[in-house]
Formats: structure tokens, C-alpha cells, sequence
């Protein structure tokens, strides 16, 4: 079965060091993998997707993912975190072999907390 | 650029009301998805339409009915409604090829 664990319910880094946020997947077939970021009562912003190709993803406002196979992780990092940062962060993938199924399978999100 | 809209974005109804939730995808996008996120929790996906056919099916009680129409704006319609769907309703939507999902700003209902 497809699934998406963020084994951290939170996340705290002080501004101006490098944060991570892990992501682990489940699929059967070729993961596409997510993130996507939510301010406190806004929609989700859509930060960067893996499909294929390399395996570091650069995304929108300086993140990056690395997509790692044979740990089957996509976890989201910054070189350098900002305050402004602080969010909600969710990781999701849907199965390349899903055909007809779109849609997409989510982790339960990780709440980062950038402290100045 | 254009976003995805919703409609409204607060919503107040009382125990056993109906209400509509409305959906305008970004310009030429397709694709429909319809989310439910209660307070805390991932969003839960309840429902897709591309092309203005329901192409997939999640956890959308049978209280709840939806269909995308020719302008492709989607509405999500919620019967008898309970204490339990207050919940923040997101839409998103895509362009065909295209598996990122674009969300909306949400609509928060409350039930009382």
C-alpha cells in the first residue's frame, strides 16, 4: 500500500542554520514525490516535486530536496533558515503505476519552527 | 498569475443544513481535486474530476455530492450536514500532463 510517514511532528531550528524536514514513502511503482508548504489558515503552496532525473530537486524560496531510492526518503532542506520559514510542511507522493488514480497520498505534516 | 479560487472562503451553517462550496481552477487547468483538513490533521482527498467526469473517489461521505461543469468550475455540494465536517475544504487543480497540484486559499466551514 502506498503511504508517506514525517516520523517529526516538529521541527526547531534557529535562524540562519540548515534545516531538515524528513519525508519516507511507500509505493510499488516509480514514486512522483511532493512538498508543499501551509501558512496558518492559507492553502497549500506547492515547493518542489521529484519525477525523475537528478536526484536533488531545487524549489521555490531556497529549498531543496534529495531524492534517495534505496532509503526511499525525499527529505526538504535549506541551507540557511528564516524566520519567515515557520510553517506547516507536508510530504506526498503518488505511485507512477497509479494509471487512472491521481490522487495523492500525504503525510500527516511536520511543523517547523524557525526561532530568530 | 492566475490562482485557483474559492468560494466563500467562511461559511457558517447550523446541524442538518446544506451547503455549496464553489471551485474555479486556474485558467485551462482540467483537473478538479477536492480536500477535507480538520484542524491538526493532512488533508484527506474526497474527490477528483478531469474533463468533467469524477476520475477518482476518496473519502467522500455519501451526504456529499460534486460535479465539475463546462467551464470547468467545480461545486462541492454537502447535505445534512453534522458537527464534524467543520473542517477547512481546499480545492486544487492541474493541467492534464501536469501531476502538481495547485491549491486554492481553502473555504473554512463551521457547523454549529
Amino acid at each position: 500500500a502506498q503511504s508517506v510517514a514525517q516520523p517529526e511532528d516538529q521541527v526547531n531550528v534557529a535562524e540562519g542554520n540548515p534545516l531538515t524536514v524528513k519525508c519516507t514513502y511507500s509505493v510499488s511503482g516509480n514514486p512522483y514525490l511532493f512538498w508543499y508548504v501551509q501558512y496558518p489558515n492559507r492553502g497549500l503552496q506547492f515547493l518542489l516535486k521529484y519525477i525523475t532525473g537528478d536526484n536533488l530537486v531545487k524549489g521555490s524560496y531556497g529549498f531543496e530536496a534529495e531524492f534517495n531510492k534505496s532509503q526511499t526518503s525525499f527529505h526538504l532542506k535549506k541551507p540557511s533558515a528564516l524566520v519567515s520559514d515557520s510553517a506547516l510542511y507536508f510530504c506526498a507522493v503518488r505511485d507512477e503505476n497509479a494509471g487512472n488514480n491521481r490522487k495523492l497520498i500525504w503525510g500527516l505534516g511536520t511543523s517547523l519552527a524557525v526561532n530568530p | 498569475a492566475a490562482g485557483v479560487i474559492q468560494s466563500p472562503r467562511h461559511l457558517i451553517k447550523e446541524k442538518r443544513e446544506t451547503a455549496t462550496l464553489k471551485c474555479y481552477p486556474i485558467p485551462r487547468h482540467d483537473t478538479v481535486y477536492w480536500y477535507q483538513q480538520g484542524p491538526g490533521q493532512d488533508p484527506q482527498f474526497l474527490i477528483s474530476f478531469y474533463e468533467k467526469m469524477q476520475s477518482d473517489k476518496g473519502s467522500i461521505p455519501d451526504r456529499f455530492s460534486a460535479q465539475q461543469f463546462s467551464d470547468y468550475h467545480s461545486e462541492l455540494n454537502m447535505s445534512s450536514l453534522e458537527l464534524g465536517d467543520s473542517a477547512l475544504y481546499f480545492c486544487a487543480s492541474s493541467l492534464g500532463g501536469d501531476i502538481v497540484e495547485y491549491f486554492g486559499p481553502g473555504t473554512r466551514l463551521t457547523v454549529t
